[in-house]
């Protein structure tokens, strides 16, 4: 069964740094991963789509890397603003499978 | 393109009663639709998977006569919480899968009083 784990739980920085959310999970038999934003009460927000074939992906000041052999991924925020701060989900789907299988989330926030 | 709606966005319920909820894509078709529901500070968790004209599949755990869904054409599929009790009360969540990809709707706020 597939797990997907995030670290940190929840980080604070400063406006303007640079930052890095991983995600991990156990099967690396991915079909592709998915980086979403969901702000408080609200729904998901697509971020990066990475296929299983794929390295990484870029959209503006994020990038997306995947490490399928160690079932590893980073999401990488350039010069952080303040609304960036939501939580961040990553999800992956497995091959003959179209199910998501959600991590547990990070909740970020920049600090003004 | 590929927009994902839900209706209501919210709503309160005594205990008791049923509540149906709507996922309609907007703009494409979608055989497959996803139903989660997401408790305060937690990930989204899968209740069951809705094909269009068929029976869903529900998840380990998931009281399919509790939460029942009907997936009656291309673009709506129905979530009716069953007899709601205050433990039903969650943020519900669904979404179309079109080319290898979900589309989430904006989700569903339910509190049973």
């Amino acid at each position: 069964k597939q797990e997907v784990t995030q670290i940190p739980a929840a980080l604070s920085v400063p406006e303007g740094e640079n930052l890095v959310l991983n995600c991990s999970f156990t099967d690396s038999a991915i079909y592709n991963l998915q980086w979403f934003r969901q702000d408080p009460g609200k729904g998901l927000t697509s971020l990066l789509l990475i296929q299983s074939s794929q390295r990484e992906q870029t959209s503006g000041r994020l990038n997306a890397s995947l490490d399928k052999s160690s079932g590893r991924s980073t999401l990488y925020i350039a010069a952080s603003q303040p609304g960036d701060s939501a939580t961040y989900l990553c999800a992956v789907t497995n091959f003959g499978n179209e199910k998501l299988t959600f991590g547990t989330g990070t909740r970020l926030t920049i600090i003004p | 393109g590929a927009v994902v709606s839900q209706h209501p966005s919210w709503v309160i319920c005594k205990s008791g009663t049923s509540v149906k909820i709507e996922c309609r894509s907007l703009d494409f078709q979608a055989t497959t639709m996803f139903w989660y529901r997401q408790f305060p500070k937690q990930s989204l968790m899968l209740m069951a998977t809705s094909n269009e004209g068929s029976k869903a599949t529900y998840e380990q755990g998931v009281e399919k006569d509790k939460f029942l869904i009907n997936h009656a054409s291309l673009t709506l599929s129905t979530l009716t919480v069953t007899s709601a009790h205050p433990e039903d009360s969650s943020f519900y969540i669904c979404s179309a899968y079109r080319v290898d990809e979900q589309y989430f709707g904006p989700g569903t706020r339910l509190t049973v009083t």
